[in-house]
């Protein structure tokens, strides 16, 4: 079966810009995670979407960066004046539900903001 | 607030001999999960093993076993047999049970195998 697909698979923008990142989650996964993946600082966990619940945003890491689930499934990340420091591989990760919590990775969007 | 941590870098092994990653964390919970994840190129996560807390036996798949240590808080990788395909980053996750179900992960260890 499909897995988590992301798209774009890599985009560059300039400093200032908005970017919009997509993921669509496995189907009928109901939890939805964001992460980001930087050289300095690591992997780190960004947002969480658990159903109709409201997300845990406790990862965001300024009020530029923002995330919303379309019917409890596609969802878009939206990073608003992209600083260079914004510059990372950003993952999106499904699983089935909380109790079970195995999560499955997208490829990622890889974002070079110039 | 959890941490995990891999003191190496870097690890490399010869193909078909045996390579250990190690991983140590840190939390105040007595319920939790911890994983290892292979990331090769392609940048996709892939989940390679996961333990339990509340287990006491080491999870085991195929190659890859674990040596979960409780009290020291310590959780380890072995590979065994190793082969060209398992070079890869190799991190360290950890995830509560309860509340947010977010994983904390570890600098990572990159592996390569020498043919």
């Amino acid at each position: 079966g499909a897995g988590v697909s992301q798209s774009p698979s890599n985009k560059v923008t300039e400093k200032g810009k908005d970017v919009e990142l997509r993921c669509d989650p496995i189907s009928g996964h109901t939890a939805l995670y964001w992460y980001r993946q930087s050289l300095g600082q690591g992997l780190e966990f960004l947002i969480y979407f658990q159903g109709n619940s409201a997300p845990d945003k406790s990862g965001l890491p300024s009020d530029r960066f923002s995330a919303e689930r379309t019917g409890g499934s596609v969802s878009t990340l939206t990073i608003q004046r992209t600083q260079q420091e914004d510059s990372a591989v950003y993952l999106c990760a499904s699983s089935f539900s909380q109790t079970y919590n195995e999560q499955f990775f997208g490829p990622g969007t890889r974002l070079t903001v110039l | 607030a959890q941490t995990v941590t891999q003191s190496q870098p870097e690890m490399s092994v010869q193909e078909a001999e045996t390579v250990t990653l190690s991983c140590t964390y840190d939390t105040s919970e007595s319920d939790y999960y911890l994983f290892w994840y292979k990331q090769p190129p392609s940048r996709q996560m892939i989940l390679v093993i996961r333990q339990e807390a509340y287990k006491q036996q080491n999870a085991t798949e195929n190659r890859f076993s674990v040596n979960f240590q409780k009290a020291a808080k310590s959780f380890s990788l072995k590979i065994s047999d190793s082969q060209l395909g398992d070079a890869a980053m190799y991190f360290c996750a950890y995830m509560n049970e309860q509340g947010a179900q977010k994983l904390v992960f570890g600098q990572g260890t990159r592996l390569t195998i020498n043919p």
